[in-house]
């Protein structure tokens, strides 16, 4: 159980252009999905959080309009990176969290890995 | 905010050693502390983790331990294998009710000579 999807795996994309990632949780409902970053040799650094029905919480310095974020389902979020430039090139993984488990246990999709040209 | 510190940054051990990680954290509400393994390129694994209303917690050759006082608590890998070689990850949240935000730590990155 507690099975989390991404898609696409990776993506190349030319500078300017927008994509879309998906999320999904295959096995559970989640009321509340995060999206990470990580660059090569780094850790993980929390972009947003994805809450069914409302509009997603970003951290400080994150920019909204850039990363526009839709949680639509409890089983579905998606990341849109708006007019995407080499400096956003990096490995996106989301997280969620089953909302009947009281507990805070998160579960990571695979990734998505974008290099934008 | 919570700010989780994560040492060391590298660790290489001789297969059948231990390894320690140890990461401390600032906010005081923080009470739950997951941890995980990242192999290159692949998604974070859960491998254990601690609630703020235990003091230690063992699963088979991993252990963690939790110091609330100190704000700090640390990853036990004992008879360590080289499939243990990876990045090992802590983090802190504040819990439910606070959003269940994961902070991370730098990251360790274990490697297990044979």
């Amino acid at each position: 159980g507690a099975v989390v999807s991404q898609h696409p795996s990776w993506v190349i994309c030319k500078s300017g252009t927008s994509v879309k990632i998906e999320c999904r949780s295959l096995d559970f409902q989640a009321t509340t999905m995060f999206w990470y970053r990580q660059f090569p040799k780094q850790s993980l650094m929390l972009m947003a959080t994805s809450n069914e029905g409302s509009k997603a919480t970003y951290e400080q310095g994150v920019e909204k309009d850039k990363f526009l974020i839709n949680h639509a389902s409890l089983t579905l979020s998606t990341l849109t990176v708006t007019s995407a430039h080499p400096e956003d090139s990096s490995f996106y993984i989301c997280s969620a969290r089953d909302f009947r488990d009281i507990q805070e246990t998160q579960y990571f999709g695979p990734g998505t890995r974008l290099l934008v040209l | 905010g919570e700010n989780v510190e994560q040492h060391p940054s590298t660790l290489s051990v001789q297969e059948g050693d231990s390894a320690v990680i140890k990461c401390t954290y600032s906010d005081s509400a923080s009470n739950y502390f997951p941890w995980y393994k990242q192999e290159l390129g692949k998604r974070p694994q859960l491998i254990i983790d601690i609630r703020s209303n235990v003091g230690e917690k063992k699963d088979q050759r991993i252990a963690v331990t939790l110091n609330k006082t100190a704000k700090h608590f640390s990853l036990h890998i004992t008879e360590t294998q080289p499939e243990d070689s990876a990045v090992y990850f802590c983090a802190a949240t504040l819990g439910y009710n606070q959003g269940g935000k994961l902070i991370f730590g730098q990251g360790t990155e274990l490697s297990v000579k044979p």
